[in-house]
């Protein structure tokens, strides 16, 4: 069965602190990995998304790996903001031939920014 | 996102009553969704358009419908609501020519006493 899997389920930092979530997938035949923001009560934004081909990308402060041989992604967060207070959300592409009802989504990993 | 509206925003219904979410974006977009997220659960797929005369059902589609009016309009209806359909439920395009990577509405707040 296709599943992902984040880790930690919530997590609480000090301001200027950096941090790292995990996703740990079993879906096959992958596409892509992608990790969307979603503020409290707003859509998802995408950060990032990568190909088998790709082990890293950054987005600003924002840097995911992806080890498919694994079929494990991290998303770090470099010297956090109050602003990066969120769910971080884990998705990952089944290739089925280029059908998109093959997204299959993590349930978020919901990060809280002290000051 | 503004380039995808949803109204209405909130709504607070009752059961058995008949229900139409609507989504527009002026991203050009030709693939459209609908997603349903829980509190704790991940984004659920309800249907998905690729074209204006494509519509597919999702995982979970059972109690909803769908129109793709234009390219521009999605509209998820439910035909009569039930308690456990309240929850937030989102818009979402995308293009291909990006990965198909999504954009998403702000969502919609649905209750359903």
């Amino acid at each position: 069965k296709n599943q992902v899997e984040q880790s930690p389920q919530s997590l609480i930092i000090l301001e200027g602190k950096n941090c790292t979530l995990q996703c740990n997938y079993t879906v096959s035949p992958f596409s892509n990995l992608r990790w969307y923001k979603q503020d409290t009560g707003r859509g998802p934004v995408s950060l990032t998304i990568m190909t088998f081909s790709e082990n890293t990308k950054s987005n600003g402060r924002y840097t995911a790996t992806l080890d498919a041989d694994t079929k494990q992604s991290s998303l770090h967060i470099t010297a956090s903001q109050l602003s990066d207070s969120a769910s971080y959300i884990c998705v990952v592409s089944a290739d089925y031939g280029g059908s998109q009802g093959n997204l299959i989504f993590g349930k978020g990993t919901k990060l809280s920014v002290k000051p | 996102d503004a380039d995808v509206t949803q109204t209405p925003r909130n709504r607070i219904t009752k059961t058995g009553k008949r229900i139409m979410l609507e989504c527009s974006q002026t991203k050009g977009h030709d693939r459209m969704y609908w997603y349903r997220q829980d509190p704790g659960l991940g984004l659920q797929l309800i249907y998905y358009s690729f074209d204006v005369k494509d519509i597919n059902k999702g995982e979970i589609s059972d109690g909803y419908s769908v129109s793709r009016q234009a390219q521009a309009k999605f509209s998820l209806s439910l035909e009569s609501a039930i308690p456990n359909q309240t929850a937030l439920y989102f818009c979402a395009t995308s293009d291909p020519g990006q990965l198909d990577t999504q954009y998403f509405g702000p969502g919609t707040r649905l209750t359903v006493l």
